[in-house]
């Protein structure tokens, strides 16, 4: 099974400041990674697919990207309405697995 | 509008069964695959596995076979997953989500509790 490891856990930012989560696949999964948003006590909302695509009506602020089998989800100017847990799925094989999650919080 | 809408909370005692439906509006049904995930609380999302609309045939994630059962109606449009021999650790979230890659589209969750 593929493992998907993201890092941080948590962090803290100010508003305004790049805030950057990544997520390493344990072997290569070529673009087959999603980043959902989890606001607290919400439903999960996809953010971006195929490792770099925006879903309709996202902000702009939020972007991925990837080398290899480094994934990474930036939001360039963090908002207080950002705090949220952050997951990356792997969707390239069954299991589809989530990292573990990275929990952001305003400063 | 397009929803999946999940069945409400479930008190189960241990060792009793449960099934959550999910039924889906304002897309056709079987154009996508039906994901589920699970969330503990205070834990981050398992992915459970899948069912294909068109086939009804399910796929498990490994810590997800035996017990678990995916099912669907296609005549009214729902999916529902079955959980066996219910255990204290099985208490969380249960997510319908719309997918069969990325999930683009969730349920609002059904909360099963497991206690005596």
């Amino acid at each position: 099974d593929i493992q998907m490891t993201q890092s941080p856990s948590s962090l803290s930012a100010s508003v305004g400041d790049r805030v950057t989560i990544t997520c390493r696949a344990s072997q290569g999964i070529s673009v087959y990674l999603a980043w959902y948003q989890q606001k607290p006590g919400k439903v999960p909302k996809l953010l971006i697919q195929s490792a770099f695509i925006l879903q309709s009506g996202v902000p702009s602020r939020f972007s991925g990207s990837y080398s290899g089998t480094d994934f990474a989800l930036t939001i360039s100017s963090l908002q207080p309405e950002d705090v949220a847990t952050y997951y990356c799925q792997n969707y390239n094989s069954v299991p589809r697995t989530f990292g573990q999650g990275t929990k952001v919080e305003i400063k | 509008q397009v929803q999946l809408v999940q069945s409400g909370s479930e008190l189960k005692k241990p060792g009793a069964s449960v099934i959550i439906s999910c039924k889906a509006s304002g897309y056709t049904f079987t154009t996508y695959a039906m994901d589920w995930v699970r969330q503990a609380p205070g834990q981050g999302l398992e992915w459970m596995g899948w069912i294909n609309t068109n086939t009804g045939n399910p796929t498990y994630a490994p810590d997800f076979t035996g017990r678990f059962v995916f099912s669907l109606d296609t005549s009214v449009n729902t999916a529902y997953l079955q959980i066996n021999t219910l255990k204290a650790e099985d208490t969380a979230v249960y997510y319908c989500a719309r997918g069969q890659v990325f999930l683009d589209l969730w349920g609002q969750g059904t909360l099963v509790t497991v206690s005596s």
